[in-house]
């Protein structure tokens, strides 16, 4: 199995800018995590899915951030606009059935705004 | 809650040096416990993991021993190299539909 892919593993951007990060889970994992790793807090979990719906999101930092799911194969997380604070390394993870102990993760975007 | 609190890093370490990463976690329940590692560039992956009170998780030469009575689950190698330079994460997870919680990692570095 190829593993969770997430892409791109680097962007630069702009203060304001939109940023859209994606992830492709595991075939036949039922869910879907995203995460957020800094120096100062670590690693966050923003928001996760269970098939496809968005189980809690209380995570998200603010209404900038957002989160789909459209279908079992394929997410998204998306902020706009970006501000240079959302800097961090995002990461999604995958796993199957309702034991979330065993996560696979992918290998991470690093989002860096300017 | 649930939580979990792990030493600050970051810990240098010379080759062959013993290692113990320590972490302890709230008492609620009967959490599962893990250790997950993250190498330079990479994810995190699991390392090893322990059920219930007084199991063992072991990998790579990697142990931790599950103990109820000290609330703890400190991650030992009797000695270390330089490839397991990375950093490494304690966690809980909770029975049912809940997500693991995670420490904030502890930064390990061997050098040679």
């Amino acid at each position: 199995d190829a593993g969770v892919i997430q892409s791109p593993r680097h962007e630069v951007t702009e203060m304001g800018q939109e940023v859209t990060l994606r992830c492709k889970p595991i075939s036949g994992h039922d869910y879907l995590f995203w995460y957020r790793q800094t120096m100062m807090r670590g690693l966050e979990l923003l928001i996760y899915f269970n098939n496809n719906v968005p189980i809690d999101d209380s995570g998200m930092p603010e209404d900038r951030f957002s989160a789909k799911m459209p279908n079992a194969s394929f997410s998204t997380l998306k902020i706009q606009p970006s501000e240079p604070r959302d800097s961090a390394v995002y990461f999604c993870a995958s796993t199957k059935g309702r034991t979330n102990e065993k996560l696979f993760f992918g290998s991470g975007t690093q989002l860096s705004v300017l | 809650g649930n939580s979990v609190t792990q030493m600050e890093g970051p810990v240098t370490l010379s080759e062959e040096a013993f290692l113990t990463i320590n972490c302890t976690y709230t008492a609620t329940g009967y959490p599962s416990l893990f250790w997950y590692v993250q190498y330079p560039g990479e994810g995190l992956q699991l390392l090893l993991k322990a059920t219930k009170a007084d199991d063992k998780g072991s990998n790579k030469g990697f142990e931790a021993t599950y103990r109820k009575e000290t609330t703890s689950f400190h991650l030992e190698k009797g000695s270390v190299q330089v490839s397991d330079s990375a950093v490494y994460f304690c966690a809980r997870w909770n029975s049912g539909n809940t997500p693991l919680v995670f420490g904030k990692g502890t930064r390990l570095s061997v050098i040679a």
